[in-house]
């Protein structure tokens, strides 16, 4: 079945550092959805890509989504503590399915 | 704050208990999902309702019972579960769109659920 595998699985970092997370698909994705899941949370919508090779930015957050589709990333640019979870892309398709996650730890 | 409300919060039941987890949203979304995350692993889909219907079923055993009485309730029902089915058990919902394209999933904060 479809598979949507993150690396890295975990990155500590010190604060002011940048971080990115990669997502690779077995499949073409229509489209890719992204989430924050911080310790003891509960997953948080921060944004969907629909267009082959799209960028978009929210602060100090940019995503990319491949132009073959297949691949993305989220890329934060000088971390902050408030940075800290995990984050996961997610497949829309046929029910949402989630990465594997990318827990970021950053240092102060 | 969430607009996805769970209940309980936590919840500890032996082997031969029944008991039932509670979702609620007034957001107008007509698909409500149940999803089971282990510790340290992604969001694990169980059950979809579309529409007050259910939609996907994966493969979940019978002992997790998933009811939608309204567009606004969603209800897991447990019965004779094993330790292994211990989580976090999180609801969700959205709004259905056609197609593959998805609206993006508002969660509840979960029920924390321990089967001893």
């Amino acid at each position: 079945g479809q598979q949507v595998m993150q690396i890295p699985q975990y990155q500590h970092v010190q604060e002011g550092e940048d971080f990115t997370t990669y997502c690779n698909s077995s499949t073409t994705l229509s489209n890719i959805q992204w989430y924050k899941q911080r310790p003891g949370g509960h997953p948080v919508f921060l944004i969907q890509l629909v267009k082959s090779g799209e960028v978009k930015k929210q602060k100090r957050l940019t995503f990319q989504f491949g132009e073959a589709k297949k691949n993305s990333s989220l890329h934060i640019t000088a971390t902050q503590t408030t940075d800290v979870g995990t984050y996961f892309c997610a497949d829309p398709g046929r029910a949402l399915t989630f990465g594997s996650g990318t827990r970021l730890q950053v240092q102060p | 704050d969430t607009e996805v409300t769970q209940t309980p919060k936590h919840l500890v039941m032996g082997m031969t208990n029944k008991k039932s987890l509670k979702c609620e949203q007034h957001m107008g979304h007509r698909a409500m999902y149940w999803y089971k995350q282990k510790a340290k692993k992604p969001p694990e889909l169980m059950f979809v309702y579309s529409y007050e219907k259910l939609s996907i079923n994966e493969s979940v055993p019978s002992r997790f019972s998933p009811e939608c009485p309204n567009s606004s309730l969603l209800n897991l029902h447990l019965h004779a579960l094993q330790p292994e089915d211990s989580a976090l058990y999180l609801c969700a919902s959205s709004q259905p769109l056609p197609g593959p394209s998805r609206s993006p999933l508002h969660f509840g904060n979960g029920t924390r659920l321990t089967v001893t």
